[in-house]
């Protein structure tokens, strides 16, 4: 089946320090969704992405569709405590609406 | 907007029980979906509904797991009997149909098959 390669696994970052993590495959996707999850929580939505080569912001994050349609990544600039957590790519469909979502990369802010 | 709505938020049962889990999607969302997220993984989709027809099954498993959304609407997903290796937090979320749609997620019930 589909998979989505999220990298890193983890990262250990200082508070203030921007964050760059990205998302692979193989296949091509309509849609590129970033997540963040907290603990004992849903997956909530980020930022979704529709159009190859998009570019959006949702307030210090930042996230592009790749060229390809076949990757896509966020950016956290100055983060802060509250940026912690796990955070999941996932790729859709038009066609079915499916729905893949990669392992996460989970988001460590040192004190 | 009220959110995706799901109970209960936790369960704890013996292996061999049956349990089962209730979701309400957002109000007009057409496609509803129920995701198994084990421990240190991301979700992974186990049946999706457009309306109250099944569009993918090809991960659930059948012999044990069965989900229906009788009206179209709310939906219940339920495992019979259980095992232990299906502790997890049990997702639902919903999205608009018609390509492009982006999901969103209730709270999750987590299991513990003990």
């Amino acid at each position: 089946g589909q998979q989505l390669n999220q990298s890193p696994q983890s990262m250990f970052i200082q508070e203030g320090e921007d964050v760059s993590m990205n998302c692979t495959s193989s296949s091509i996707f309509n849609t590129w969704l970033w997540y963040k999850q907290d603990p004992g929580e849903g997956p909530v939505l980020l930022i979704a992405l529709y159009k190859a080569g998009e570019l959006t912001s949702n307030g210090r994050l930042t996230a592009q569709f790749g060229i390809t349609r076949k990757d896509s990544f966020l950016n956290i600039s100055a983060s802060i405590p509250s940026d912690v957590g796990i955070y999941f790519c996932a790729g859709g469909h038009n066609r079915d609406d499916k729905i893949i979502f990669g392992k996460g990369t989970r988001l460590h802010i040192l004190p | 907007e009220a959110g995706v709505a799901q109970s209960p938020r936790y369960k704890i049962i013996e292996k061999r029980q049956s349990v089962a889990f209730w979701c309400n999607p957002i109000s007009g969302h057409a496609t509803l979906y129920w995701y198994q997220q084990i421990l240190g993984q991301g979700p992974k989709l186990l049946i999706q509904f457009q309306n109250n027809g099944v569009v993918d099954d090809s991960q659930l498993p059948k012999d044990r797991f069965s989900a229906e959304r009788l009206k179209g609407v709310d939906s219940t997903l339920k495992i019979q009997p259980a095992k232990l290796e299906d502790s997890a937090v049990y997702l639902c979320a919903s999205s608009l149909a018609g390509g492009g749609s982006t999901a969103f997620f209730g709270q999750g019930t987590r299991l513990t098959v003990v």
